[in-house]
């Protein structure tokens, strides 16, 4: 069956800009979480959304959020974006929830000039 | 604030040999264990992983240690081949808490 899937694989956005992410979890799946990954920080959770809910939320800024259709699939937007910005954000899904595995998708590569 | 700390950064070993990566934790509210491994270019994958009610669990050549005392757990690569050279992340997340707290990272290197 097809894995999780993100859109795009990379992007280059200019600072002050916007940007949106998105992913596709696997079928069926309703837990979708984000993770952002940094050379420095490693892999940080964001938020974790469950039939359109927020369940949890990491310690970012509100300028990173979220949100889940009804169909599963998953949306993260980061506003004003600044060079720290720059990173591997990676979603991963699981049928239900964190205790129960969860498969990452490839992520979207966001390069900050 | 690192909740797994993970060691060693690196580690370099030779085909046939033993990789062991170490985790250790603090919060023992934690119930759910996973070893991720990450590829270049590729998100993490789901190794293995334990629940605190067993002291080891072996898939292949990949074995979890856990001691439940000492809030530490590894992860022992027998028979380590080059196609295992990879990044591997130990994690940890409790119930009803809907996140994975992370180890900081080992990059495993097997040397033909």
């Amino acid at each position: 069956k097809a894995g999780v899937t993100q859109t795009p694989r990379y992007l280059i956005k200019t600072r002050g800009q916007q940007v949106t992410l998105s992913c596709s979890p696997i079928s069926g799946h309703r837990s979708v979480s984000w993770y952002q990954q940094t050379p420095g920080q490693g892999l940080q959770f964001l938020f974790e959304y469950f039939s359109e809910t927020q369940r949890n939320k990491g310690n970012f800024p509100g300028r990173f959020s979220g949100r889940q259709f009804s169909n599963s699939r998953s949306e993260m937007n980061v506003s004003t974006l600044e060079l720290g910005d720059s990173a591997l954000y990676l979603c991963a899904s699981s049928f239900r929830g964190t205790n129960y595995g969860y498969t990452f998708g490839s992520g979207t590569r966001l390069t900050v000039v | 604030q690192q909740q797994v700390k993970q060691s060693p950064q690196s580690l370099i070993v030779q085909k046939g040999g033993i990789s062991i990566i170490n985790c250790a934790y603090e919060n023992t509210a934690f119930d759910y264990f996973p070893w991720y491994q990450q590829f270049p270019g590729k998100g993490p994958a789901l190794l293995i992983a334990i629940r605190p009610d067993v002291s080891e669990k072996k898939e292949g050549r990949f074995t979890i240690s856990f001691n439940k005392s000492a809030k530490q757990f590894s992860l022992h690569i027998m028979d380590s081949q080059p196609g295992d050279s990879a990044t591997y992340f130990c994690a940890a997340s409790m119930a009803n808490d809907y996140k994975l707290s992370f180890g900081a990272g080992t990059t495993v290197t097997v040397r033909a």
